[in-house]
């Protein structure tokens, strides 16, 4: 069975700052794909960024990239140069090369603060 | 990427009523996907949705619950006899156009389904 875990139940920036939000994950899988998932008061999720655990070059897009360390099973999400419209609640997520669901994190609520 | 629709935004039910939440997808995509959100926890998968058939469900997803795609383009989850712990924001999800992978799933804006 898979299972992912975020620690921080919350964060906190400044406006500007950079903020790391941790998430780890357990699996027997050797390939396999990892997401983090954006959540604002709407409640819609909104994909931030994947990355393919074959790829050993980390994920960016924008202001957001991930640290991704295999072995020790761990995918970090660094967001740069923060904004208010980042607030929001963020969910890491795994998911197999085969099968079709994902499995997701408790979530980890970001404050910005201005 | 077209998003993807549900209806209602919020649905209020007695416990033991039956609802039928809707998601409507573009007509040719192919698999679809519930997810169960309960409040301040996670998301979990439900079932997927293939061809008309399930493909893969969870726990959760007992002998209460069912999926159907009854006329080719909604694509509707039904709880038969709800209870108070079915409480939760729903959200349907969709892979890309003519399927794709199913790791790129596009969410829905979610029901929010309380019970009474």
């Amino acid at each position: 069975a898979q299972t992912v875990t975020q620690s921080q139940p919350e964060m906190s920036v400044q406006e500007a700052e950079t903020v790391t939000l941790s998430c780890t994950y357990d699996t027997s899988e050797s390939d396999y794909y990892l997401f983090w998932y954006k959540q604002p008061p709407s409640r819609q999720m909104i994909l931030v960024i994947r990355q393919e655990a074959y790829k050993q070059q980390n994920a960016t897009e924008n202001r957001f990239s991930v640290n991704f360390q295999k072995a020790a099973k761990s995918f970090s999400l660094k967001i740069s140069d923060s904004q208010l419209g980042d607030a929001a609640m963020y969910f890491c997520a795994f998911h197999k090369i085969t099968g079709n669901q994902f499995y997701f994190g408790t979530g980890t609520s970001l404050t910005v603060i201005p | 990427e077209p998003e993807v629709t549900q209806t209602p935004s919020h649905q209020v039910t007695q416990m033991g009523q039956e609802v039928i939440l809707r998601c409507v997808p573009i007509s040719n995509h192919l698999y679809f996907y519930w997810y169960r959100q309960i409040l301040g926890q996670k998301v979990e998968f439900l079932v997927s949705f293939y061809n008309n058939e399930i493909s893969e469900k969870s726990e959760i997803f007992d002998d209460q619950f069912s999926v159907e795609r009854p006329d080719g383009s909604n694509f509707t989850l039904k709880i038969r006899s709800t209870k108070l712990e079915d409480s939760a924001m729903y959200f349907c999800a969709r892979t890309g156009l003519a399927g794709g992978p199913s790791y790129e799933q596009y969410f829905g804006p979610g029901t929010r389904l309380t019970v009474t």
